[in-house]
């Protein structure tokens, strides 16, 4: 699986946006970008999802960059139930793969009143 | 709730005894996974069933082996559990088997303490 390079800690302030970066310089054209994030004491959710252009949903924003070397996962109004750790996940969608996450450190998301 | 049930909960045995995790899957999902987390590892991906056949191992140990059966439920079976074993098991499902893309759904996990 190709991976992935997340900082290991972000720190924001409730009720403002937050950027968290992911470089996926070995991405291969059939990877997906998967984010998931995980609360504490839960189980990981997934966030979004995308392959080549920018997408949003109720959650969150992702950004691609064009060259599909590292994305961002945009939290447009970070709360203070926002704080996780986030993974950023490539996803292998080709024929006879298998569709396992493989999760790396993540991304301590920290959120200050 | 992600609609994934995973018991017990909470698990406290100890080292050589044998123990059964069990997850009900989604209604309507066909795939479920394993993976383990423990605090120097992080998420490990266990193993991949798909309505019933079992898809791809990860890192599962021998000692380990997990089925899904015809209801779609599944079951991980850890055997001569060792303290190292201690962590937690999440099982997630999934619509998916092939060629389609989607989330995976994780349950709340089964908290294992070998003592």
């Amino acid at each position: 699986d190709a991976k992935t390079t997340q900082p290991n800690s972000m720190e924001s302030n409730e009720e403002e946006p937050v950027h968290l970066p992911c470089n996926h310089s070995t991405i291969s054209g059939t990877d997906y970008i998967h984010w998931y994030r995980q609360l504490p004491s839960q189980g990981p959710e997934y966030v979004i999802h995308g392959l080549t252009s920018n997408v949003n949903n109720r959650m969150a924003s992702l950004a691609i960059a064009e060259d599909r070397k590292s994305s961002t996962l945009i939290l447009h109004r970070a709360t203070l139930r926002d704080a996780a750790v986030y993974y950023c996940i490539l996803r292998d969608r080709s024929r006879g793969s298998n569709y396992k996450l493989t999760f790396g450190k993540g991304t301590l998301l920290t959120v200050n009143p | 709730d992600s609609g994934v049930t995973q018991t017990p909960k909470h698990l406290i045995t100890a080292t050589g005894q044998r123990v059964t995790l069990r997850c009900s899957p989604r209604s309507g999902d066909l795939s479920v996974y394993w993976y383990q987390q423990s605090l120097d590892q992080g998420l490990q991906f266990l193993i991949h069933y798909y309505n019933g056949e079992e898809r791809a191992k990860g890192n599962i140990l021998e000692r380990f082996s997990a089925q899904q059966f015809p209801d779609l439920h599944s079951e991980l079976n850890l055997s001569s559990l060792e303290l190292g074993d201690s962590a937690l098991y999440f099982c997630a499902s999934s619509v998916e088997g092939t060629g389609i893309t989607g989330e995976l759904f994780f349950g709340e996990g089964s908290r294992l303490t070998v003592l």
